[in-house]
């Protein structure tokens, strides 16, 4: 019953270095997609894929890289960190693809990024 | 385009006594109304929807009903506790969009 995961919990970069945020669900969902949350600004999307091998951008892309190469797995990439990239980052799942036909956002318990 | 507004927080109140988080939406269309509860340290949960004009969404005492006209969709609780305490988010979606767009939350702390 593990619903969505999401490695690691916490992080810690340097500026310019690269990591992947790894994101698994087990509910064969079809949509999956990526936020950060930023105090006072709530979540903004960062990346979505309505199934494997479809993504599109969100609110707030650049610095992000996804690719969705399974339905289970959708990993966010930062190539090059910067300090305006930290954040807390939620994955979340859903199964069907529009939010007032599909059922809710499952979301996992965020990993917390600190760039110095 | 889409935006949601909530009031700010932080909100204080005493166990058993009523609450009100006011949302109002901005949408081209007819969207999809939402609010979404994070609890310390976990993710967000899905609380309540409404998906046409004057529905109303409901779950664990609360309530909130998709008013066209005003293009709000407050939250409501008539009797809150401790269990309560939680950041709350409204959130829309057009119904042929992908994407949630989500207020920037309303923290909620109960005290006894």
């Amino acid at each position: 019953n593990a619903g969505v995961t999401q490695t690691p919990k916490f992080q810690v970069l340097k500026t310019g270095q690269s990591m992947t945020l790894q994101c698994a669900q087990d509910m064969n969902h079809e949509y999956m997609s990526w936020y950060r949350q930023d105090p006072g600004m709530g979540l903004r999307l960062i990346h979505y894929s309505v199934g494997a091998g479809i993504t599109d951008q969100g609110e707030v892309p650049n610095g992000y890289n996804v690719s969705r190469s399974t339905t289970e797995d959708f990993p966010l990439r930062l190539l090059s960190a910067a300090p305006s990239q930290t954040s807390v980052y939620f994955c979340a799942s859903r199964p069907g693809t529009t939010p007032s036909r599909g059922g809710p956002l499952h979301f996992g318990n965020g990993t917390r990024l600190t760039v110095t | 385009g889409n935006s949601v507004t909530q009031m700010e927080g932080p909100v204080t109140l005493s166990e058993e006594a009523f609450l009100t988080i006011n949302c109002t939406y901005t949408a081209t269309g007819y969207p999809s109304l939402f609010w979404y509860v994070q609890y310390p340290g976990e993710g967000l949960q899905l609380l309540l929807k409404a998906t046409k004009a004057d529905d109303k969404g409901s779950n664990k005492g609360f309530e909130a009903t998709y008013r066209k006209e005003t293009t709000s969709f407050h939250l409501e609780k008539g009797s809150v506790q401790v269990s309560d305490s939680a950041v709350y988010f409204c959130a829309l979606s057009e119904n042929s969009g992908y994407a949630l767009n989500f207020g920037k939350g309303t923290s909620l702390l109960v005290t006894p």
